[in-house]
């Protein structure tokens, strides 16, 4: 079946730290791969996306690549602040389909 | 961009009561909408997809006599947690996605229910 494993959180960071979230997939065919970040008490905001192999998503400064070889989406920034502290989901929605797969959420805290 | 409006945000209530929660999308159709739960510090588990002017498509598991859905119009589908209870407490999210191919999702911002 179609499935996101990411790396298990909490992380805790130091301000201006780099930071690197890991994610892999399972999936049949050619998903399109996010992310989406909560902040506490919120729904869900999209980050970005990428929608077929090598493409990079990039958004207030996070990126993160769709690596089909490795069949992973790792989200990466390269200086933290103290307001991206928030749970970040990577997904994938399988070609044709509308919902969306979620990982187990990465929370992530930056220290000051 | 496009919005997801979900009402309320948060809803106190008894056991045995009826919980309504509401999901707008305000400014393009969603003939489709979905709802998640999320536990605790987990991720968000999808309960039913909403469909516009049929019945809703459970997920395994989920009980669709408990968990009314509810789907009128092309911007609104309402949620009902029928005869709560305390187990039912959760965050529930709502979500539509645009027309347009490849377009992401729209979440609402949650309603954080309890059950007392």
């Amino acid at each position: 079946g179609n499935s996101v494993t990411q790396m298990e959180g909490p992380v805790t960071l130091s301000e201006e730290a780099f930071l690197t979230i890991n994610c892999t997939y399972t999936a049949t065919g050619y998903p399109s791969l996010f992310w989406y970040v909560q902040y506490p008490g919120e729904g869900l905001q999209l980050l970005l996306k990428a929608t077929k192999a090598d493409d990079k998503g990039s958004n207030k400064g996070f990126e993160a690549t769709y690596r089909k070889e490795t069949t992973s989406f790792h989200l990466e920034k390269g200086s933290v602040q103290v307001s991206d502290s928030a749970v970040y989901f990577c997904a994938l929605r399988v070609q044709g389909a509308q919902k969306l797969v979620f990982g187990q959420g990465t929370r992530l805290t930056i220290n000051p | 961009g496009a919005v997801v409006s979900q009402h309320p945000s948060w809803v106190i209530c008894k056991s045995g009561t009826s919980v309504k929660i509401e999901c707008r999308s305000l400014d393009f159709q969603a003939t489709t909408m979905f709802w998640y739960r999320q536990f605790p510090k987990q991720s968000l588990m999808l309960m039913a997809t909403s469909n516009e002017g049929s019945k809703a498509t459970y997920e395994q598991g989920v009980e669709k006599d408990k968990f009314l859905i509810n789907h009128a119009s092309l911007t609104l589908s309402t949620l009902t947690v029928t005869s709560a209870h305390p187990e039912d407490s959760s965050f529930y999210i709502c979500s539509a996605p645009e027309a347009l191919a490849n377009s992401p999702l729209h979440f609402g911002n949650g309603t954080r229910l309890t059950v007392t």
